[in-house]
């Protein structure tokens, strides 16, 4: 079975532009999960959609979207880029019942 | 206060060491526990899932989970170098409401285990 995947793995974009990610789950999962990875901060919880639904948000201004298609394939959008928005971005697939989130590589986002 | 603390080292030992990676959670909801290892420049790769207190054990890893103290570890034995790597601990709540999707990460300990 093909893991998750992502795309594009890096991206360089600069203040002020709007920035799209994808990540395609595990054949058959139908929750996505998207994280941001910082330094700093670590691994903090964007959110989360199941069947084309976002069922939970974390605590991340409006800039932060995402969307889910009735493949389960999702994507992210940041728009207004600000240079803290610099991380790795990472999608996980979720195994039910258990829950089971297994990620992809991530795509590495930097904002100059 | 974070609700996963994690000691995030970094932590240095020969081949063939014992290894104990601990970390410390708040949230009286979390349920599930799971222990994650993070090559750089890749995305986590799961290496325990567990529910309940006590031990479980894989190879050559154990996960001990002790939800009257809200305390979980990774053990890993005959540590390898390959095994160098940021491990990370993981907490989530029943699912539904405000928890669904939702991992909550320690910060990483980083991990070097030197031949």
């Amino acid at each position: 079975k093909a893991g998750v995947t992502q795309t594009p793995r890096y991206l360089i974009k600069t203040r002020g532009q709007q920035v799209t990610l994808s990540c395609s789950p595990i054949s058959g999962h139908r929750s996505v999960s998207w994280y941001q990875q910082t330094p700093g901060q670590g691994l903090q919880f964007l959110f989360e959609y199941f069947s084309e639904t976002q069922r939970n948000k974390g605590n991340f201004p409006g800039r932060f979207s995402g969307r889910q298609f009735s493949n389960s394939r999702s994507e992210m959008n940041v728009s207004t880029l600000e240079l803290g928005d610099s991380a790795l971005y990472l999608c996980a697939s979720t195994q039910l019942p258990t829950d089971t989130q297994y990620f992809g590589p991530g795509t590495r986002l930097t904002v100059l | 206060q974070k609700e996963v603390e994690q000691d995030p080292g970094p932590l240095s030992v020969p081949e063939g060491a014992i290894v104990s990676l601990n970390c410390t959670y708040s949230n009286s909801a979390f349920q599930y526990f799971m222990w994650y290892r993070q090559y750089s420049r890749k995305g986590p790769e799961l290496l325990m899932y567990t529910y309940s207190s006590g031990n479980k054990e894989d190879g050559r890893f154990t996960a001990q989970v002790d939800k009257s103290s809200k305390y979980i570890s990774l053990f890993i034995r005959d540590s390898q170098p390959s095994d160098s790597a940021t491990y990370l601990c993981a907490s989530e709540a029943n699912a539904g409401g405000t928890s669904y999707g939702k991992l909550t990460f320690g910060q990483g300990t980083i991990l070097t285990v030197h031949p």
